[in-house]
C-alpha cells in the first residue's frame, strides 16, 4: 500500500487520442513530480511542482501537458503522442524539495503503464 | 555531463551472503546520494540515503560514502531470495539548482 496512488494503471491509447494521467498523495508532502521510466534508460524528470507552482519543465514536449490544482494533486494530460512516448510514467511526492534529503526523498506511485499505438 | 555509473549486472549470490553494489558519480559538488529498490513490474522504493563520508547502517543495510573517490555502495548483509530487484543510485547535487541524477540500476539475484 502506498500513500501515493495513480491512474490508471495500463493505458493504451491511439496517436490522435486524448488521455490524462493522474496522480494523488496523502502523505502531507510539498513536491510533486513526474518521471518517464524506458527500458535502458535512467529515470528521466519530467515536471516539478512545489506548492503547486511548477518548478521544471525538463524539456519536455508540449504533447505533455502537466496540471497541479491543489498539492494533493497532479495530472498528466497526454494528447498526439508518438510510439517512444510509450513507457512506465511514475508520479511521487516529497516532503520538500531542501534540505539534505530535499528532492532526493521520493515517494512513488505504482506508475501508469502507457502504450501508445 | 553530469553521470551516475552502475554496473547493470545481474549480480548473483547465494542466500545468506553479502550483497555488494556500487555505484560512482562524476560531479564532485554532489551534495547526497540515495539508494532505491525496484522490485519487477513495481516502482522505486526508497531503501536509505547518505550524506557523510563513511558508512551508515539500517538493519541488514549498509550505505558506505567516499566523496574523494566519488564512490558510494549499499552493502546488504544475509541476503534473502526476497532482496532479489534492481538497485538504483541517485545523487542529489547541491547549489540551487539542485537535480537528482539517476543511475541505470543494478540487477541482483539472491540464489537460494
Amino acid at each position: 500500500e502506498t500513500g501515493v496512488t495513480q491512474t490508471p494503471r495500463h493505458l493504451v491509447m491511439g496517436m490522435t487520442n486524448k488521455k490524462s494521467l493522474k496522480c494523488e498523495q496523502h502523505l502531507g508532502h510539498n513536491a510533486m513530480y513526474w518521471y518517464k521510466q524506458s527500458a535502458k534508460k535512467p529515470l528521466e524528470l519530467m515536471f516539478v511542482y512545489n506548492f503547486k507552482e511548477q518548478t521544471e519543465n525538463n524539456s519536455v514536449p508540449s504533447r505533455f501537458s502537466p496540471e497541479c490544482p491543489n498539492s494533493s494533486h497532479l495530472f498528466l494530460h497526454l494528447h498526439t503522442l508518438q510510439p517512444e512516448d510509450s513507457a512506465l510514467y511514475l508520479c511521487a511526492s516529497s516532503p520538500g524539495n531542501s534540505g539534505l534529503a530535499g528532492a532526493g526523498e521520493l515517494f512513488f506511485g505504482e506508475g501508469s503503464r502507457l502504450t501508445v499505438l | 555531463q553530469k553521470e551516475v555509473e552502475q554496473n547493470s549486472g545481474p549480480l548473483s549470490v547465494p542466500e545468506g551472503a553479502i550483497a555488494s553494489l556500487n555505484c560512482t558519480y562524476s560531479d564532485r559538488g554532489s551534495q547526497s546520494f540515495f539508494w532505491y529498490r525496484q522490485y519487477s513490474g513495481k516502482s522505486p522504493e526508497l531503501i536509505m540515503f547518505i550524506y557523510s563520508n563513511g558508512d551508515k547502517e539500517d538493519g541488514r543495510f549498509t550505505a558506505q560514502l567516499n566523496k574523494a573517490s566519488q564512490y558510494v555502495s549499499l552493502l546488504i548483509r544475509d541476503s534473502q531470495p526476497s532482496d532479489s530487484a534492481t538497485y538504483l543510485c541517485a545523487v542529489l547535487n547541491a547549489g540551487n539548482n539542485r537535480k537528482l541524477i539517476w543511475g541505470l540500476g543494478t540487477s541482483l539475484g539472491v540464489n537460494p
